[in-house]
């Protein structure tokens, strides 16, 4: 399968812990873009790569929350101190720069 | 207050009806995406329009974007249960960079 790939793809933490997700892309794509979705709402923009430079970060990104993409390949998005408003689906894209967006299967977080 | 609004939020039709969705925006798109996504499952890209008044077919699925580039519709012919899912559109500003999502129209076919 080449398709962009989340791990893991359930995550269930306790409120104040740390999380991290990880984001394979579509190998020959240079952009790669967090969104989040909650229940019943279509997905919310995070923040983007164009290959490890982050190039532009919503509001919504808050300081408990980092995405590196150190290689330019696969990414990692951390939160810190989880909260209860935190919990989601957190989807990963990929894509040709100017191209279309394929996302991945999303880490369905669950803070309690 | 959304930049792209979708209806209906929820559809429950009979199979073999046929339905329109609508995505509507004040913003003018580069592009716009339709995506369907199941439940507990990443969004899956059905169509991308480009060009004002352009439509696109996908077997019963019909897309079209308006000539100002700010709406677009997906009808859908014959409905069968296996159109039951989440659509979502999404508008692209600067070609290629953040997706503008609506808020989904939730598709329920009853056999």
């Amino acid at each position: 399968d080449t398709g962009v790939s989340q791990d893991p793809r359930h995550k269930i933490t306790k409120r104040g812990q740390n999380v991290t997700f990880r984001c394979d892309p579509i190998s020959e794509h240079n952009r790669l873009y967090w969104y989040r979705q909650t229940l019943g709402q279509g997905p919310e923009f995070l923040t983007y790569f164009q290959n490890e430079a982050q190039l532009e970060k919503s509001r919504l990104l808050s300081d408990r929350f980092s995405a590196e993409r150190p290689k330019g390949s696969f990414s990692t998005l951390e939160i810190q101190r989880t909260e209860q408003g935190d919990s989601a689906m957190y989807l990963c894209a990929s894509s040709l720069a100017g191209g279309e967006q394929f996302f991945g299967p999303g880490t369905r977080l669950t803070v309690l | 207050t959304q930049l792209l609004e979708q209806s209906p939020q929820f559809l429950s039709i009979q199979e073999g009806e046929n339905l329109t969705v609508y995505c509507n925006s004040s913003s003018v798109f580069s592009s716009l995406q339709w995506y369907r996504q199941e439940p507990g499952e990443g969004p899956v890209l059905l169509v991308t329009v480009v060009t004002g008044g352009e439509v696109k077919k996908l077997k019963r699925l019909t897309f079209q974007f308006g000539d100002a580039r700010k709406d677009s519709s997906l009808h859908i012919t014959a409905a069968q249960p296996g159109d039951t899912g989440l659509y979502l559109c999404a508008g692209d500003q600067n070609a290629g960079n953040m997706l503008t999502f609506g808020g989904g129209t939730r598709l329920m076919v009853k056999p």
